[in-house]
């Protein structure tokens, strides 16, 4: 069965304070890693698809990075609007094209 | 562009009633994918439509059904409501084949 697990589930920053949110996944066949932020009571917000280890992407603070186990979304120098949950799903190349979502990590980037 | 709008915003409703949510996709997108997200938890897939049909489903019951129109917009129907079925209900939207799966602002409905 595939799985996504993300770490930690909860994080806490200093603005400025870089740090990276890990997601581990298990799948038979890896069609992409897709991110998403998520402000609460509302729909996840696209933010980067990875397909191939080895592969980065990064748009304003965050970078995502892509290796055959993990992702790592990497935020340098956050600001406190980056605050929100950060989810990490992946798709596989067989059936419907369904999302595999983590739970989630819940970023707090303090003033 | 018209991004992926859902209706209603928030509905409640008691034990043992029905439900439809709507949503319309994204121009130029043709597939919608439904997603269930309980408070604290990541999406889970509930099933997908492609040209009307549906095209994948996830670990929900029969009382989950949907349908898509011509125009591909959706609709998710919840027949027999249990309080567990008390989340955030989102739509997505992409292109068959696509990768990348664009969400409307959900629907949290609440069972009494």
């Amino acid at each position: 069965e595939d799985q996504v697990t993300q770490s930690p589930e909860a994080l806490r920053l200093q603005e400025g304070e870089s740090s990276s949110l890990n997601c581990s996944y298990t799948v038979s066949g890896l069609r992409g890693l897709f991110w998403y932020r998520q402000d609460p009571g509302k729909g996840p917000e696209f933010l980067f698809t990875l397909y191939s280890a080895g592969e980065e992407k990064e748009k304003e603070r965050l970078k995502a990075t892509l290796t055959k186990k993990e992702s790592f979304l990497h935020i340098t120098a956050p600001k406190p609007e980056d605050s929100a949950t950060y989810l990490c799903a992946v798709q596989t190349p067989w059936g419907a094209q369904k999302l595999v979502f983590g739970q989630g990590t819940r970023l707090t980037i303090n003033p | 562009e018209t991004g992926v709008t859902q209706s209603p915003t928030h509905l409640i409703k008691t034990r043992g009633q029905q439900v439809t949510l709507r949503c319309s996709s994204q121009s130029g997108h043709n597939t919608v994918s439904w997603y269930q997200q309980a408070l604290g938890q990541g999406p889970q897939f509930i099933f997908q439509y492609y040209r009307e049909e549906e095209n994948g489903r996830g670990n929900f019951p029969p009382r989950f059904s949907g349908l898509q129109f011509p125009n591909y917009s959706s609709e998710l129907n919840v027949n027999a409501l249990e309080l567990d079925d008390s989340a955030l209900y989102l739509c997505a939207s992409s292109t068959q084949g696509g990768g990348e799966q664009f969400f409307g602002p959900g629907t949290r409905l609440t069972v009494l």
